[in-house]
C-alpha cells in the first residue's frame, strides 16, 4: 500500500497563513492532489502537481519534490470558510488515488 | 464541467437488508470509477476500482461478495451493500475523471452516501 503522511491538527488565525506538510512513499509516482474537505461532504480538488515546483492558484499553492517525496499546500489570506480538512493524495503508477488522514484546519478570528 | 452525481444522499437501512448506491458521470464518459468509503474522522479509503464492461478489482480485505459493482455503461456504476450489518455504516463516495484526461486530471467526487444500519 501507500504511505502517506500529514500532520493531524492545525490552527491558525483569521488574514493569517498555514502550510500543510505531506510527505508519501508509492509505488510509481502520477501526481499529487490536494483536496479540501468540510465536514458530511464530499472532497473538492484544490491543485495538483506532477513535475518539482510551485502552482499557484489564488490564495492557494502547492509544492512538489518528488526526490525527497515531499508537497506542501500553503493557504493564504486565511478566512473562517477555509476551515476544513485538507487532503493529501498520491495517484500511484496504477493511476490509483491513495489518500492521506487529512488535516483539520481551523481558523481563529 | 465534469459532474459527478451519487444518489441517494443518505439511507437507513434494517440490519440483513441490501442497499445500491448509483454513481453517475452527468456530462462525461468514464470507462472507470472508483468507490471509497470514509469512518468518521478518518480518510478516505479506496474500496474497488469499477471498470465498464468487465468486473470491478477490489482493494485488499474488501469482499467483493458483500460489496457489489456493476458498471453496466460508460455513465453508471452501481454499488450494492449486500447483507448489510450496522459495521458498514460509513460514508460512501464514488468518483470519476474524463478519460482522455485520466493522466493529469483530477478525481471528481459525488457528494456521497450516508449509510446508516440499524
Amino acid at each position: 500500500g501507500q504511505n502517506i503522511d500529514q500532520p493531524t491538527e492545525m490552527t491558525a488565525t483569521e488574514g493569517a497563513i498555514v502550510q500543510i506538510n505531506c510527505t508519501y512513499q508509492t509505488s510509481g509516482f502520477n501526481g499529487l492532489f490536494w483536496y479540501q474537505q468540510h465536514a458530511g461532504e464530499a472532497p473538492t480538488f484544490l491543485s495538483y502537481n506532477v513535475l518539482d515546483g510551485l502552482e499557484e492558484k489564488g490564495r492557494f499553492s502547492s509544492f512538489l519534490s518528488r526526490s525527497k517525496g515531499y508537497s506542501y499546500l500553503l493557504l493564504k489570506e486565511l478566512q473562517m470558510k477555509d476551515s476544513a480538512s485538507y487532503l493529501c493524495a498520491v495517484r500511484d503508477g496504477d493511476y490509483k488515488l491513495s489518500f492521506g488522514a487529512g488535516t483539520t484546519v481551523t481558523v481563529r478570528a | 464541467g465534469a459532474v459527478v452525481s451519487q444518489h441517494p444522499s443518505w439511507v437507513i437501512c434494517k440490519s440483513g437488508t441490501s442497499v445500491k448506491i448509483e454513481c453517475r458521470s452527468l456530462d462525461f464518459q468514464a470507462t472507470t470509477m472508483f468507490w471509497y468509503r470514509q469512518f468518521p474522522k478518518q480518510s478516505l479509503m479506496l474500496m474497488a476500482t469499477s471498470n465498464e464492461g468487465s468486473k470491478a478489482t477490489y482493494e485488499q480485505g474488501v469482499e467483493k461478495d458483500k460489496f457489489l459493482i456493476n458498471h453496466a455503461s460508460l455513465t453508471l456504476s452501481t454499488l450494492t451493500v449486500t447483507s448489510a450489518h450496522p459495521e458498514d455504516s460509513s460514508f460512501y463516495i464514488c468518483s470519476a475523471s474524463p478519460e482522455r484526461s485520466l493522466g493529469n486530471s483530477p478525481l471528481h467526487f459525488g457528494n456521497g452516501t450516508r449509510l446508516t444500519v440499524t
